[in-house]
């Protein structure tokens, strides 16, 4: 069974930085591509960044470019987002999703989230 | 990458058949067949019900369909049932390794 379990999120001050991780398991990591999707408070879903599976290729929301940078490391089955200049209009859930073979495939599992609050 | 356009409700009874529009431009859904659609209970994760434009994974139920117009991508649910009741958004590539969603339908059956 695919999972993906989200970890690292928290309370964090206007302006500071956070690291979201997810850990992979029940597929090969190494052949898929990555995403991070974000959901605020009541609202809908936002696309924020998505990795190939050798990180060739990168693609950033404008709302998140600059500030944040997406990774992975195949060796630890593991995605990250290291989110700088953080802002509170960056609170939101945020899901590690998996996508296809290639990052242009439709993202298709999606782990359960880990919150983001930022504060003023 | 503005969103895709959403409405913001539909709403049918048991049986109906309903449609749900997502409208985006010629860099996104218009340039490619690589429309996904998803549902969201409340709570809950997202789950992928239709990929490139109308493709289903296994294990999605055949009264879930989606199409593509121009800009203009539609999912459509036949025969509504009461556990179809959710939030439902659009995702279009829009080129540069780049995505975008729509803001949601909120489906409510009567």
């Amino acid at each position: 069974e695919v999972q993906l379990v989200d970890s690292g999120g928290g309370l964090v001050q206007l302006g500071r930085s956070l690291r979201l991780s997810c850990a992979a398991s029940g597929f090969t990591f190494e052949d898929y591509a990555m995403h991070w999707v974000r959901q605020t408070p009541g609202k809908g879903l936002e696309w924020v960044s998505g990795i190939s599976w050798n990180s060739h290729s990168i693609g950033y929301a404008d709302s998140v470019k600059g500030r944040f940078t997406i990774s992975r490391d195949n060796a630890k089955n593991s995605l990250y987002l290291q989110m700088n200049s953080l802002r509170t209009e960056d609170t939101a859930l945020y899901y590690c999703v998996k996508g296809g073979e290639l990052l242009l495939h439709a993202m298709d599992v999606w782990g359960q989230g880990t919150t983001v609050t930022v504060s003023s | 990458q503005s969103a895709l356009t959403q409405p913001a409700s539909v709403s049918g009874s048991p049986g109906q058949s309903i449609t749900i529009s997502c409208t985006g431009a010629s860099g996104d859904v218009g340039n490619y067949n690589l429309v996904s659609w998803y549902q969201q209970h409340p709570g809950k994760a997202p789950k992928l019900l239709i990929y490139e434009v109308s493709e289903r994974p296994s294990g999605v139920s055949n009264h879930f369909s989606g199409s593509k117009s121009g800009n203009t991508a539609s999912l459509t649910i036949s025969g509504l049932q009461a556990e179809d009741e959710a939030d439902y958004y659009c995702c279009s590539y829009a080129g540069a390794s780049t995505w975008v969603f729509g803001g949601g339908t909120k489906v409510t059956v009567l």
